[in-house]
């Protein structure tokens, strides 16, 4: 099984919907990050979260919303979504030299 | 400034010969990490490399290495004998060891294509 995981894998939806992704992790570790990826660009940082009770913005936090339920459990929240919004979207886990990235959901906002 | 500059936007290799892609890095931090993920069409990322700023030798992980040139702040992935699975993007990143969270900062990409 994979060691982190993304629901769904694709969503598509159309503006001014609320939409969720989630993620989830069997590694155990404390840190979690949310990034965004445009095409042929690399990732940016939308937000990241210490333990449940410890939720920093990232560099593209406008427009998103999180939740960390679990130490194992991290989700995304569009509250309103918009076309702009239409990206692959990746989760990830943090060890001491590694983030271990999820598969990504590929989110289209019509 | 850019914190992380790949300035290849695409290369071309001939199957089995080695390519080089460039990445430099921009930081004040004395402790950082610099990464290589490489990301096929399928859209996972896949975790390469990993070189520490206060490692002395550079890493090598099977046929990547990376050529890391601590004083010109460039962070090189070389990849031996480049198979036609290699077509792929490319990002290089660095976490700053300061820097609260832990993030990685992502440069733009190289687009590689291997050529049987």
């Amino acid at each position: 099984d994979a060691d982190v995981t993304q629901t769904p894998r694709n969503r598509i939806t159309k503006t001014g919907k609320r939409i969720m992704l989630e993620c989830s992790q069997t590694k155990g570790h404390d840190r979690m990050y949310w990034y965004r990826q445009d095409p042929g660009l690399g990732l940016r940082l939308i937000y990241y979260s210490f333990d449940v009770k410890d939720i920093n913005k990232g560099e593209i936090s406008d427009g998103y919303s999180v939740s960390r339920q679990a130490q194992a459990k991290f989700s995304l929240s569009l509250e309103s979504a918009i076309p702009n919004q239409t990206a692959l979207y990746f989760c990830a886990t943090r060890d001491i030299n590694e983030q271990f990235f999820g598969p990504g959901t590929r989110l289209t906002v019509l | 400034a850019q914190k992380i500059t790949q300035t290849q936007p695409g290369m071309f290799v001939q199957e089995k010969e080695a390519v080089t892609l460039d990445c430099t890095y921009d930081t004040s931090d004395p402790s950082y990490g610099l990464f290589w993920y490489k990301q096929p069409s399928s859209g996972e990322m896949i975790f390469l490399i990993y070189q520490g700023s206060y490692d002395q030798q550079n890493a090598t992980e099977g046929r990547y290495s990376l050529n890391f040139q601590k004083a010109r702040k460039s962070a090189n992935l070389v990849i031996s004998a480049s198979q036609l699975g290699d077509s792929a993007m490319y990002f290089c990143a660095m976490r700053e060891g300061l820097r609260r969270g832990g993030m990685l900062t992502f440069g733009g990409g190289t687009r590689l294509m291997v050529k049987p």
